[in-house]
């Protein structure tokens, strides 16, 4: 199993901000996703976080608004850049130790609130 | 990409079984289905996942029908602690990426 870790656990940010988020997993994983989840909602996959190169992102985000880093096979970081009030949400990593499909194993969530 | 359809909320009384349908209509013949679970201000935790054979594991039972349109999680007998969301999962076939349906919100009684 692998534990996933994230921070920060919450933030409040005004408009127009960015804010970096970092997660951080106790062991090598072959796969780490973002999602995003909005007060009240499902789990919505942000991108996938690709070690060495680009994150591959899925409909409807983008990478000039949510950029994201993966140095490694343990840490990767998601920031939300200029930041509206529609950005409010819970933003959650997790990653696939195992690379054999068997379960995502998922980070706390970072809770954002943007004025 | 397969969708999940789920019951909205279902309550169970503590001790009995909690049996939680999922409809996944459009699967294909690859794809795996997967629950999990996430109990409030947490981060969602696997349960189980199968294919096309039921499955048991220490936390529940998964009862996957012969055409594989629709499943069922059981968990055998539900405790106050049962008490969260459970997303029924398709994983994208040949990816590691789950698409997430909106969930079953399962509360517990005691």
């Amino acid at each position: 199993s692998a534990v996933i870790s994230q921070k920060p656990s919450r933030d409040i940010c005004q408009r127009g901000t960015s804010l970096t988020i970092q997660c951080q997993v106790d062991s090598q994983v072959t796969m780490m996703f973002w999602y995003r989840q909005q007060p009240g909602q499902s789990l919505t996959l942000i991108a996938t976080a690709n070690q060495g190169s680009e994150a591959t992102y899925e409909s409807g985000f983008v990478i000039d608004k949510f950029p994201i880093s993966r140095p490694n096979l343990t840490f990767s970081t998601l920031t939300v850049s200029n930041m509206s009030p529609e950005d409010s949400s819970i933003y959650l990593c997790s990653g696939d130790a195992s690379g054999s499909f068997n379960e995502q194993f998922f980070g706390p969530g970072t809770r954002l609130t943007v004025l | 990409d397969a969708k999940t359809t789920q019951p909205p909320s279902m309550d169970c009384a503590e001790g009995r079984a909690a049996n939680l349908p999922c409809n996944h209509s459009t699967i294909s013949g690859n794809e795996y289905v997967y629950w999990y679970r996430q109990i409030h201000s947490q981060g969602p935790q696997y349960i189980i996942h199968g294919l096309k054979n039921n499955e048991t594991n220490e936390m529940a039972s998964l009862i996957i029908t012969e055409d594989r349109k629709s499943s069922t999680l059981i968990l055998p007998h539900a405790t106050l602690r049962d008490t969260a969301v459970y997303y029924c999962i398709v994983r994208v076939s040949g990816t590691y990426k789950y698409i997430f349906g909106t969930g079953t919100r399962l509360k517990v009684l005691a």
